[in-house]
């Protein structure tokens, strides 16, 4: 079946810019989780979902990122006024349990 | 705050030797997942250990849990090149049940030569 997807799978940004990048979850999938890897680290928590309900937000680095998933489904991740350092892959997860996260594809993201 | 140190972060070793990566964490949790990746890839799922004792063996790969001593472990068997990735640990943010965020550790990068 189908896994977890994202879009874009890559992106640039020019530094200042606002970007959206998406997850499509495996259908059916309560749970979806967001991660920022940078180069050679482990991923890094940033935001919770269960089902339409943001249960946990403190991994969130500023308040320029912003994550929603108001049907339950699709969520996005929203990084304004990007920076450098927001320079990473962004890693969406869907679980249909509290046991085991499926990962997608991620999104590449380059601030200049 | 939860910590996961994994070790070594680097590991080169030749086809058909044995080796153990070590993954240790800071506070109680009851659930410890190991994941690889291969480069420009994204997460596989290897191991999902959720009780102390717990042993998972898949091919040449088996996963043990500890948490009496927050300790798991990835044992490899007569490697094969195939196995080269980056493994990640990886512990549940909060014990108890529930769905939640994972702390992974930074990973081992793996290379298996001929």
């Amino acid at each position: 079946g189908a896994g977890v997807s994202q879009s874009p799978r890559y992106k640039v940004a020019k530094r200042g810019q606002d970007v959206a990048l998406r997850c499509d979850p495996i259908s059916g999938h309560v749970s979806l989780f967001w991660y920022q890897q940078a180069l050679g680290q482990g991923p890094e928590f940033l935001t919770y979902f269960q089902n339409e309900a943001q249960l946990d937000k403190s991994g969130l680095p500023s308040d320029r990122f912003f994550a929603e998933r108001p049907e339950g489904s699709v969520s996005t991740l929203k990084i304004q006024r990007t920076q450098q350092e927001d320079s990473a892959v962004y890693l969406c997860a869907s679980s249909p349990t509290y046991n085991e996260q499926f990962f997608g594809p991620g999104t590449r993201l380059t601030v200049l | 705050e939860l910590k996961v140190e994994q070790n070594p972060l680097f590991l080169s070793m030749q086809e058909g030797k044995n080796y153990t990566i070590y993954c240790n964490y800071s506070t109680t949790s009851d659930r410890l997942y190991w994941y690889r990746q291969d480069p420009g890839k994204s997460l596989e799922s290897l191991f999902v250990l959720l009780s102390n004792g717990a042993v998972k063996q898949e091919g040449r790969l088996m996963a043990s849990l500890d948490t009496k001593a927050r300790l798991s472990t990835l044992h490899i068997t007569a490697a094969v090149h195939d196995l080269s990735a980056t493994y990640f640990c990886a512990v549940g943010r909060r014990s108890g049940g529930g769905a939640d965020g994972l702390t992974f550790g930074k990973g081992t990068h793996l290379i298996i030569q001929p």
